[in-house]
């Protein structure tokens, strides 16, 4: 049962354009959620978090939106940029984020020049 | 800078042997620290949450005699993969909370091939 779903494997975005990455949850429990990118081999990069009491939160490029009452949050990047290809990871966290992560299972991001 | 650092980064080893991954927390101390599994393409597995001075909890369906985890100290967290077979080749990941909030940052991740 996937508590996390990222239904989008893959995005192709034009640079300068917005890239949305989408996540849906199903655990009412998840109250803090995190996106991560990650490249081959490599750990996952923290980029942003956001808890329930809040709907979105902002950080530089990087923006996130929960909807509680859908389950929904989404991670919107303005102005993408080559730089930003990787995979994007969406995790979720229970007991405002003491409980380990449960991870979506990622959406590829590619920013065309 | 990384906060969470993990060793060694790429390991091969012969099946039937066993192999120790460390992970530590870079200045700050990590009561609890997780490890996590990827498979190709896929995403990552919680395999056990590791906690400073007491036993592991392992996820359902690990193996807590072939994945042994210690956390003898609030900086240092090993996993040691015993007896490898070849489909124990994975992308190994621990990650730790930073204090204060519940930022969760990993190490870069230890990829296992098991010949």
């Amino acid at each position: 049962d996937q508590q996390v779903k990222q239904n989008s494997p893959s995005l192709s975005v034009q640079e300068g354009r917005i890239s949305i990455l989408n996540c849906d949850y199903t655990n009412s429990m998840f109250d803090y959620f995190l996106w991560y990118k990650k490249y081959p081999a490599e750990g996952p990069t923290f980029l942003i978090s956001i808890s329930s009491i809040k709907d979105k939160n902002e950080d530089g490029r990087f923006t996130v939106f929960l909807n509680k009452s859908a389950k929904h949050l989404s991670l919107h990047i303005v102005p993408s940029q080559p730089g930003d290809s990787a995979v994007y990871f969406c995790a979720a966290s229970a007991e405002t984020g003491r409980r380990a992560l449960t991870f979506g299972s990622g959406t590829r991001l590619q920013v065309q020049p | 800078g990384a906060v969470v650092s993990q060793h060694p980064s790429r390991v091969i080893c012969k099946s039937g042997t066993s192999v120790k991954i460390e992970c530590r927390s870079l200045d700050f101390q990590a009561t609890t620290m997780f490890w996590y599994r990827q498979f190709p393409k896929q995403s990552l597995m919680l395999m056990a949450t590791s906690n400073e001075g007491s036993k592991a909890t392992y996820e359902q369906g690990v193996e807590k005699d072939k994945f042994l985890i210690n956390h003898a100290s609030l900086t240092l967290s090993t996993l040691t993969v015993t007896s490898a077979h070849p489909e124990d080749s994975s992308f190994y990941i621990c990650s730790a909370r930073v204090a204060p909030g519940n930022t969760i940052y990993f190490g870069e991740g230890s990829w296992l091939t098991v010949v």
